[in-house]
C-alpha cells in the first residue's frame, strides 16, 4: 500500500523559512519515472502546484516560486523535502505531498496534508 | 488566476448528467499534454478521477469520463449522484512555465 505523510510546523512567522517532510511508504523514489511533488491549497482556494523531484533527482519548480523553492530527497530514509524561505500571510494554506509515476502523469496517491499558517 | 480555466461551479439533479470544461492554451492542453481530474471531497485530500485524458483508474465508476479536443478538456459525469458533490480540478503540463498547472476549480453542486 502507497502512503505518504507530510509533517512540518503548523504555524510560522512572516520572513521565516518553511521545512516540510513527506515520508513515504509502499513504493521507491529510485524507481525510473517515479516522482514526488508538493502542491498547496490556500484556504478555499484553488490547487497550486510548488515542485517535483524525480527518481534521477532532477528537480523543476514553479515558475512564481522557484526563487524561493528548494526540494531535495533522502531515498534511503523514504522522505522528501520542501523549504520555502521568507514565508508571508499569503503561503498559509494546507500543503500536500504526492506521487505520480512519471513527470507527465497525474498524481496518482496524496499524502493527507498538513497545515500551515503564517503569523 | 489559473492558466487553465474551469467554470467555478456547475449544478445538476441526481440521475442527470453534467460536463466540466477545462480550457488551456497552445503550451499545455494544445501541446498535447495528457489532461488528468481529481475529485476532492469537503476536508480531505484530491483524489484522482482521471489521467490520460480518458482513463479512470481502478474503483473509478465508469460514471465519469473524460476527453480532450485541442486546447480543451472535459469531464463528463452521468447519473448524477448526491455523493458527487465536491471540487474538481484539471491538471496538465505547461512547457512554458516548465511545470505543472491546475485548473481554478469546479464546485459540484447536486440539487
Amino acid at each position: 500500500q502507497v502512503t505518504l505523510r507530510e509533517s512540518g510546523p503548523a504555524l510560522v512567522k512572516p520572513t521565516q523559512t518553511l521545512t516540510l517532510t513527506c515520508t513515504f511508504s509502499g513504493f521507491s523514489l529510485s524507481t525510473s519515472g517515479m516522482c514526488v511533488s508538493w502542491i498547496r491549497q490556500p484556504p478555499g482556494k484553488a490547487l497550486e502546484w510548488l515542485a517535483l523531484i524525480d527518481w534521477d533527482a532532477d528537480k523543476y519548480y514553479s515558475t512564481s516560486l522557484k526563487t524561493r523553492l528548494t526540494i531535495s530527497k533522502d531515498t534511503s530514509k523514504n522522505q522528501v523535502v520542501l523549504t520555502m524561505t521568507n514565508m508571508d500571510p499569503v503561503d498559509t494554506a494546507r500543503y500536500y505531498c504526492a506521487r505520480s509515476l512519471s513527470y507527465y502523469s497525474g498524481v496518482d496517491v496524496w499524502g493527507q496534508g498538513t497545515t500551515v499558517t503564517v503569523s | 488566476q489559473s492558466v487553465l480555466t474551469q467554470p467555478p461551479s456547475v449544478s445538476g439533479a441526481p440521475g442527470q448528467r453534467v460536463t466540466i470544461s477545462c480550457t488551456g492554451s497552445s503550451s499545455n492542453i494544445g501541446a498535447a499534454y495528457d489532461v488528468h481530474w481529481y475529485q476532492q471531497l469537503p476536508g480531505t485530500a484530491p483524489k484522482l478521477l482521471i489521467y490520460g485524458n480518458n482513463n479512470r483508474p481502478s474503483g473509478v465508476p465508469d460514471r465519469f469520463s473524460g476527453s480532450k479536443s485541442g486546447t480543451s478538456a472535459s469531464l463528463a459525469i452521468t447519473g448524477l449522484q448526491a455523493e458527487d458533490e465536491a471540487d474538481y480540478y484539471c491538471q496538465s503540463y505547461d512547457s512554458s512555465l516548465g511545470g505543472s498547472v491546475f485548473g481554478g476549480g469546479t464546485k459540484l453542486t447536486v440539487l
